[in-house]
């Protein structure tokens, strides 16, 4: 059974800073992993999407890599910024049983002005 | 383009009363839809998917129901909603016949069970 953790939960940093989210993933038979940002009371907005025969996406100031042996993603953020803030949460599309998308807990980010 | 809607935007109700909410997407056919329910500081649960009109797959055995009575139409209901049915509901659809692609996602329902 596929099982997506994100750490931190929580993280604060102040505006301009370079930070990385990770997410990790158990089960390395997966279509693909998608990023998503969420803000308060919000859907979810997708950011990045990593088929899994790529190593990496960008755009613009967020890169996404992938590490499928290793079970692992991080998200790359780039001269942080408060509008950043927002709650981020890693997906794992499996390629089997349906190709079910689960979905990691978030890891909520403030970006102090 | 395609937009996905969700209502109610908020929700409080009685345990014991009934449910519905209601999702609907504009601008493409033949949809795969999905209800997920996000509870505070977890993940998103998938609860129910659907591939075509009338076909309801469901994720998580509970006292939730949905149904598809039209092509852009997904609806989420209950008899009788319990305390544990609080959440954040979302809505959410990817390209027709594709389950393995993005999906986008609505704004979402928060309901309150008191």
């Amino acid at each position: 059974k596929q099982e997506v953790t994100q750490i931190p939960a929580a993280l604060s940093v102040p505006e301009g800073e370079n930070l990385v989210l990770n997410c990790s993933f158990t089960d390395s038979a997966i279509y693909n992993l998608q990023w998503f940002r969420q803000d308060p009371g919000k859907g979810l907005t997708s950011l990045l999407l990593i088929q899994s025969s790529q190593r990496e996406q960008t755009s613009g100031r967020l890169n996404a890599s992938l590490d499928k042996s290793s079970g692992r993603s991080t998200l790359y953020i780039a001269a942080s910024q408060p509008g950043d803030s927002a709650t981020y949460l890693c997906a794992v599309k499996g390629n089997t049983g349906g190709f079910k998308t689960i979905f990691g807990a978030g890891t909520r980010l403030f970006v102090k002005a | 383009s395609q937009t996905i809607h969700q209502w109610p935007a908020t929700l409080v109700q009685p345990v014991g009363s009934p449910l519905s909410l209601e999702c609907t997407v504009e601008g493409t056919s033949n949809p795969n839809l999905y209800w997920y329910r996000q509870a505070a500081g977890r993940g998103l649960q998938l609860l129910f998917y659907s591939v075509g009109i009338g076909q309801i797959s469901s994720e998580v055995p509970q006292n939730l129901s949905a149904s598809r009575p039209q092509d852009r139409q997904f609806i989420l209901s209950s008899k009788k909603l319990l305390l544990s049915d609080s959440g954040f509901y979302l809505c959410a659809w990817s390209e027709s016949g594709v389950l393995t692609d993005t999906q986008y996602f609505g704004p979402g329902t928060r309901l309150t069970v008191l």
